[in-house]
């Protein structure tokens, strides 16, 4: 596509509920990176995948955080047991080639989930 | 430890006029630093992105500047205009891993 996709736009979930957010990144673009962002903050480094392999997870918080990237495209973040501490903008980049380079990262719209 | 840090945390200026946002990092080693600026409720759009030999580079309005010695960088924008409402966002990416390293922003409110 045009442009970094992210669904849902906005999300609202119960406390222990399980949440999926789907990216759509610019397509030919090998590097995909999600962040979260709250109110105020920059956004914080979740994970990096180069290909369907995530190279980086060490940003995720704690094992309630998954994401997965099977065909090297869209990939999928996925929170189990949302807790209210949880809620923020999920945002989603992609890159073309390597990270480690001047490669400019294009971030979608993000997915803002609230947990109630 | 890796750190980068913005100033002001906030700026209002008017409409036409010009602006300096200030930005100064602790990342080592260097690879290269980049500006975003980021509406409300949007994703965050590349500005800029200078390597450790560029000393300035523009984009239209904006020029950012970049000192690698005194791990300094600036971000001028010339002309301001409504639209340029935004927080705006400097980012380090150190050479020895994939991590970029974020400061916080500079909230700018451009008044009519």
């Amino acid at each position: 596509g045009a442009g970094v996709s992210q669904t849902p736009s906005n999300k609202v979930t119960e406390k222990g509920k399980y949440v999926e957010l789907r990216c759509d990144p610019i397509s030919g673009h090998t590097a995909l990176y999600w962040y979260r962002q709250s109110l105020g903050q920059g956004p914080e480094f979740l994970i990096y995948f180069q290909g369907t392999g995530a190279a980086d997870d060490s940003g995720l918080p704690n094992d309630r955080f998954f994401a997965v990237r099977p065909e090297g495209s869209v990939s999928t973040l996925k929170i189990q047991r949302t807790e209210r501490g949880d809620s923020a903008v999920y945002l989603c980049a992609s890159s073309p080639g390597v990270a480690g380079s001047t490669g400019e990262l294009f971030f979608g719209e993000g997915s803002r989930l609230t947990v109630l | 430890k890796n750190q980068v840090e913005q100033s002001p945390q906030s700026l209002i200026i008017l409409e036409g006029k010009n602006c300096t946002l200030q930005c100064n990092y602790t990342v080592s080693p260097f690879s290269n630093l980049r500006w975003y600026k980021q509406d409300t409720g949007r994703g965050p759009v590349s500005l800029t992105i200078m390597t450790f030999s560029e000393n300035t580079k523009s984009n239209g309005r904006y020029t950012a500047t970049l000192d690698a010695d005194t791990k300094q960088s600036s971000l001028h924008i010339t002309a301001s205009q409504l639209s340029d409402s935004a927080s705006y966002i400097c980012v380090v990416h150190a050479g020895n891993n994939r991590k970029l390293i974020w400061g916080l922003g500079t909230s700018l409110a451009v008044n009519p």
